[in-house]
């Protein structure tokens, strides 16, 4: 499994557009970007995954530079709801049980 | 609204207790999971259910012992715990065990005396 790289934590203040950054530079073929958001004391929440280029939901999009080797996710006009830990996880879409490695991830403080 | 159901929410146990954490899904999934999220550490995953088979045991000790008596309920029977063991265990299950978004319940909050 590629091993990822995120900033430790991040501040930012209501309404301003949040890019989180992650590294994986020994990214496989076959392997997707997918990034979760966790609140204290509660499970992590799927947020977005993508393979190339970009991807755009209703949260959130992922933005992956031809190369693959990072990724970032951005967080339009944040609130302080969205003060959470943002991690993110690279992996082969197709290994049986599937391991979500997660690490650290980014501590993202919302400030009024 | 995750649709992924944890009991009980906080158990305070000591080492020589025995007790049960129970998760239940309800979205249909082939595939459960349980992780373990110590204070100031990532997520570990313990064991992985597919269709009520253990398709993954990542070295846990014996004395955290998984049981999936169908698709939609598992179980972690606890027996004679540490302290060290004290800390938040969080069940997911997802459509299949190769699917990368898994839905996650909000954890049993466990802290062995």
């Amino acid at each position: 499994l590629a091993k990822t790289t995120q900033p430790i934590s991040m501040d930012s203040y209501e309404g301003q557009e949040v890019n989180i950054t992650c590294s994986h530079n020994n990214i496989a073929t076959n392997d997707y970007i997918t990034w979760y958001q966790q609140f204290p004391s509660q499970g992590p929440r799927f947020i977005i995954q993508g393979y190339k280029t970009k991807v755009t939901n209703e949260v959130a999009s992922l933005f992956i530079p031809a190369d693959r080797k990072s990724s970032t996710l951005s967080l339009p006009r944040v609130s302080l709801s969205d003060t959470a830990v943002y991690y993110c996880l690279v992996g082969d879409k197709e290994e049986y049980g599937n391991k979500l490695v997660f690490g650290a991830g980014t501590i993202l403080r919302v400030k009024s | 609204e995750t649709g992924v159901t944890q009991t009980p929410r906080h158990l305070v146990m000591g080492m020589t207790n025995k007790k049960s954490l129970k998760c239940e899904q309800h979205l249909g999934h082939n595939a459960m999971y349980w992780y373990k999220q110590s204070a100031k550490k990532p997520l570990e995953l313990m064991f992985v259910y597919s269709l009520e088979e253990r398709v993954e045991n990542n070295s846990v000790p014996s004395r955290f012992s998984p049981e999936c008596p169908n698709s939609s309920h598992l179980f972690l029977h606890l027996h004679t715990l540490q302290p060290e063991d004290s800390a938040l265990y969080l069940c997911a299950s997802s459509q299949d065990p190769g699917a990368r978004e898994q839905y996650f319940g909000p954890g049993t909050r466990l802290t062995v005396t």
